[in-house]
């Protein structure tokens, strides 16, 4: 079946512009990761939604981002004012259930450029 | 708080060579252990996890044992190919908070 995807796959802005990153889980599966990868490093959490609420926001770096997913499955994440900080690879995963046992899928991401 | 801590990369092999990387992690009570590997051009993928203590992960000939009186999950394959040249990430997660933590990844380049 479809895996996670992601769009767009590459996003220049610039500095100060607001973006929106969307984010297409695994049909069927109710828990949803944003994590976000910079040039060298691991994966960081971000936000995770259990259902249509954020169980779990505080890995959000600051309240120029925020998330939403108002149906329980596609959700979108939302950059204001972007910074040349913001830059990195965004990161989606999904998962069946909520448990920590459970196997999350990761999209291919979305390469975010703030020039 | 959480953390993991692999071995600094790169990791250059030669085929059929073994492969050992170190992941240490430092968590309350019994988190679940994964590996995950990045292929070059293509997303993360899980490779293998473990979710209680002496369990071993296996897949695609590689292996990691989930030491808790040690606090490691370290990879490792007998013989590897050029094919496994990519990025490895150890990562845990936590019961009640399900996020992953990853390490800072290692990469890997086997050659011919």
């Amino acid at each position: 079946g479809a895996g996670v995807s992601q769009t767009p796959s590459n996003k220049v802005t610039e500095k100060g512009k607001y973006v929106e990153l969307r984010c297409d889980p695994i049909s069927g599966h109710t828990a949803l990761y944003w994590y976000r990868q910079s040039l060298g490093q691991g994966p960081e959490f971000l936000i995770y939604f259990q259902g249509t609420g954020a169980a779990d926001d505080s890995g959000l770096p600051n309240d120029r981002f925020f998330a939403v997913r108002p149906e329980g499955s596609v959700s979108t994440l939302k950059i204001q004012r972007t910074e040349r900080g913001d830059s990195a690879v965004y990161l989606c995963a999904s998962s069946a259930t909520r448990t920590n046992t459970d196997t999350q899928y990761f999209g291919p991401g979305t390469r975010l450029t703030v020039l | 708080g959480n953390s993991v801590t692999q071995m600094e990369g790169p990791v250059t092999l030669s085929e059929e060579a073994f492969l050992t990387i170190n992941c240490t992690y430092t968590a309350t009570g019994y988190p679940s252990l994964f590996w995950y590997v990045q292929y070059p051009g293509e997303g993360l993928q899980l490779l293998l996890k473990a979710t209680k203590a002496d369990d071993k992960g296996s897949n695609k000939g590689f292996e990691a044992t989930y030491r808790k009186e040690t606090t490691s999950f370290h990879l490792e394959k007998g013989s590897v190919q050029v094919s496994d040249s990519a990025v490895y990430f150890c990562a845990l997660s936590k019961g009640g908070s399900e996020k992953l933590v990853f390490g800072k990844g290692t990469k890997l380049t086997v050659n011919p």
